[in-house]
């Protein structure tokens, strides 16, 4: 079945900089790809999606790339800040399985300010 | 809009109980799907529904079970508990579009379930 890896499993960056997560899908079939972000205690928001038509998407100082040949989709934080420490899941669905997330193992993201 | 719902926020159960945790989707959503939530497995998907049926299911057992109602509120049930199901039950709703099967899904707080 579909699977998702996620790398890296943690990450810290200094306020400021840029943060880069990485997230391989198996099937081809699949053609949605969610981000959420999860605080501590809290539910997981979602913070930018993608679909298979679309290569790349930007809302502010986020953005995820998709390389539909190579199967892989990657998130893209800017300027971090502190309020960015969170751990974030990647996902994949594929058409077929409707709203069915296959999701990564996450990523622990720390800002160091 | 009131976003998703979810009722118990904490239950605490016993080996071989059952259990039945509530998710009410964003007034309009017709979609609802339910995951797991552990440290060692991460979030996994267990079922959704869509119209009163059950569109997809994970790969939990058969003591994994749930319903949803006209109103598109939804349950999930677990009979015989094992210490192992203590995890954050999450459910997500979503719009369910016509001619968009996946969907963009806003989970509720989730229930945490403790089995002892």
């Amino acid at each position: 079945g579909e699977n998702v890896e996620q790398h890296p499993s943690t990450l810290s960056v200094q306020e400021g900089d840029s943060a880069v997560i990485k997230c391989t899908y198996s099937d081809s079939a699949s053609n949605y790809f969610p981000w959420y972000k999860q605080e501590l205690g809290k539910r997981p928001q979602l913070i930018i999606d993608i679909r298979s038509n679309v290569g790349e998407k930007k809302d502010q100082r986020i953005a995820v790339t998709l390389n539909k040949t190579a199967k892989h989709f990657s998130l893209h934080i800017t300027e971090t800040q502190p309020e960015d420490s969170a751990v974030y899941f990647c996902a994949a669905s594929i058409e077929k399985y409707g709203n069915k997330l296959v999701f990564g193992a996450g990523t622990i993201l720390r800002v160091k300010s | 809009k009131a976003g998703v719902t979810q009722t118990p926020r904490y239950l605490i159960k016993t080996r071989g109980q059952q259990v039945t945790l509530s998710c009410s989707p964003i007034s309009g959503h017709r979609s609802v799907s339910w995951y797991q939530q552990t440290p060692g497995q991460g979030l996994q998907f267990l079922f959704e529904y869509f119209s009163e049926t059950q569109r997809n299911k994970g790969n939990f057992p058969g003591r994994f079970s749930g319903r949803q109602f006209s109103n598109s509120r939804s349950e999930m049930n677990v009979s015989t508990l094992e210490l192992g199901d203590s995890a954050l039950y999450l459910c997500a709703s979503s719009l369910a579009r016509q001619g968009r099967t996946a969907d963009t899904q806003y989970f509720g707080p989730g229930t945490r379930l403790t089995v002892l």
